[in-house]
């Protein structure tokens, strides 16, 4: 069966320390994996996502995420946090087809700390 | 990209009650999905809704609980019947390229 484990449910940083926030899967198949935040009273956005090649893929905000086929994990990162970045972070996988829907982590509460 | 629209955006409604919440979105798209992010939780996915055909209903979520139109490739509703303060949630509807989902602000539902 399909899942996502974001193991952190809460995670309080200070602003300039770096960061990195866990994902794990379970994909039968090859998987499409994505990394969402959410403001405060805001929709999701899209931070970045991997499909194929490269397993180091850059997006937005300075956030970049690793894949690890043998770990099973999309770890997201990011080496310096602003004041900003405070919001809610889900990890998703999906797959090639787009009439499948995609399997949301429970979300990791990030703080940033002065 | 996909843009959609989604209201209304809040409301608190009477326990008994029922609210439609409308999605519409700017290109057609073949399925249209509604999911439900209770307080402090993730994402659930409640129903598929398909152009032309029944939705389909994940486990724990019923059509007479969660009726769902789709009159056209851009357009569906949800309605949530008979409320309840146990429905308290956000509902969001989303669309799927095969490079990501994209999401409604969301309708914040309060149900005293």
């Amino acid at each position: 069966a399909q899942s996502v484990t974001q193991p952190d449910i809460h995670i309080t940083v200070s602003e300039g320390a770096s960061l990195e926030l866990r994902c794990n899967y379970s994909y039968g198949a090859t998987p499409y994996l994505f990394w969402y935040v959410q403001s405060p009273g805001q929709g999701l956005q899209l931070l970045l996502k991997y499909f194929s090649g490269d397993t180091l893929v850059q997006g937005i905000k300075g956030f970049e995420a690793e894949f690890k086929r043998s770990q099973s994990s999309f770890n997201l990162r990011k080496p310096s946090v602003h004041w900003s970045d405070a919001a809610e972070y889900f990890c998703a996988v999906g797959s090639s087809n787009t009439g499948n829907q995609f399997y949301f982590g429970t979300g990791t509460s990030l703080t940033v700390i002065p | 990209s996909a843009v959609i629209s989604q209201k209304p955006s809040r409301d608190i409604c009477q326990r008994g009650t029922s609210l439609t919440i409308q999605c519409q979105v700017d290109s057609q798209v073949t399925m249209m999905f509604w999911y439900r992010q209770q307080p402090g939780q993730s994402l659930t996915l409640i129903a598929t809704a398909n152009q032309g055909s029944e939705a389909t209903y994940e486990s724990g979520f019923v059509i007479d609980k969660f009726p769902i139109s789709r009159p056209n490739l851009t357009f569906s509703t949800l309605t949530v019947s008979n409320m309840s303060p146990e429905d308290s949630s956000i509902y969001l509807c989303s669309v799927r390229t095969l490079a990501e989902a994209f999401f409604g602000q969301g309708t914040r539902l309060t149900v005293v």
